[in-house]
């Protein structure tokens, strides 16, 4: 299967900095790439849809301006968490996928678990 | 929007013994995917299924896309086999996008 990883792995971070989290696919171009969130003991939450060279779409309740996303690549995509709270503390996981690819299969990173302190 | 359940929410099961967890979906489906979170977080793909049966090893999965439901065997579970198991589905003539189940949360004891 196709590889897609994630950086940083783990990250804490103080109340109001920002975090950028990187998403790459190492072994495929990625036309689309999705951003999730999983709180503990809870399933994944879709945050946001890109596309390479387009704005991102984001899910109702999803603040734009708080999750800036950027698919620049075809093989990158970032999200940061700009002014971060202790209730953006969570597991932040990406997924990337081929439009070439006929079955639309979706590819995992391993995630990041941000802690703001 | 599209509901996707799954059944039981918790397994807790001796090594060496099969179980069968199950995903309904409320609506039609171009896609459906099987996927087994370890206890690290990463999300390993198990099976594309939007219909029909597939089998990997001591896995298989069935989807009954007229009956909007899937099934996920394992046989002869071992406690590496632990872990959460989530359906996820792509509704039809939707952005493409998964939604997920709620997962199974499966425990095989030694």
């Amino acid at each position: 299967g196709a590889v897609v990883s994630q950086h940083p792995s783990r990250v804490i971070c103080k109340s109001g900095t920002s975090v950028k989290i990187e998403c790459r696919s190492l072994d495929f171009q990625a036309t689309t790439m999705f951003w999730y969130r999983q709180f503990p003991k809870q399933s994944l939450m879709l945050m946001a849809t890109s596309n390479e060279g387009s704005k991102a779409t984001y899910e109702q309740g999803v603040e734009k301006d708080k999750f800036l996303i950027n698919h620049a690549s075809l093989t990158l995509s970032t999200l940061t968490v700009t002014s971060a709270h202790p209730e953006d503390s969570s597991f932040y996981i990406c997924s990337a996928r081929s439009d070439r690819d006929a079955d639309n299969e979706q590819f995992f990173g391993p995630g990041t678990r941000l802690t703001v302190l | 929007g599209i509901q996707v359940e799954q059944s039981p929410p918790d397994l807790i099961l001796q090594e060496g013994a099969n179980s069968t967890l199950r995903c309904n979906f409320s609506d039609s489906v171009n896609n459906l995917q099987w996927f087994h979170q370890n206890p690290w977080g990463q999300l390993i793909n198990l099976f594309y299924i939007p219909s029909g049966t597939k089998q990997n090893g001591r896995l298989s999965a069935t989807t009954v896309a007229t009956e909007r439901y899937s099934l996920l065997y394992i046989s002869s579970s071992q406690t590496t086999d632990s872990g959460v198991y989530f359906c996820a589905v792509v509704l039809s003539g939707s952005a493409r996008q998964l939604t997920f189940g709620s997962g199974t949360q499966l425990t095989v004891l030694p």
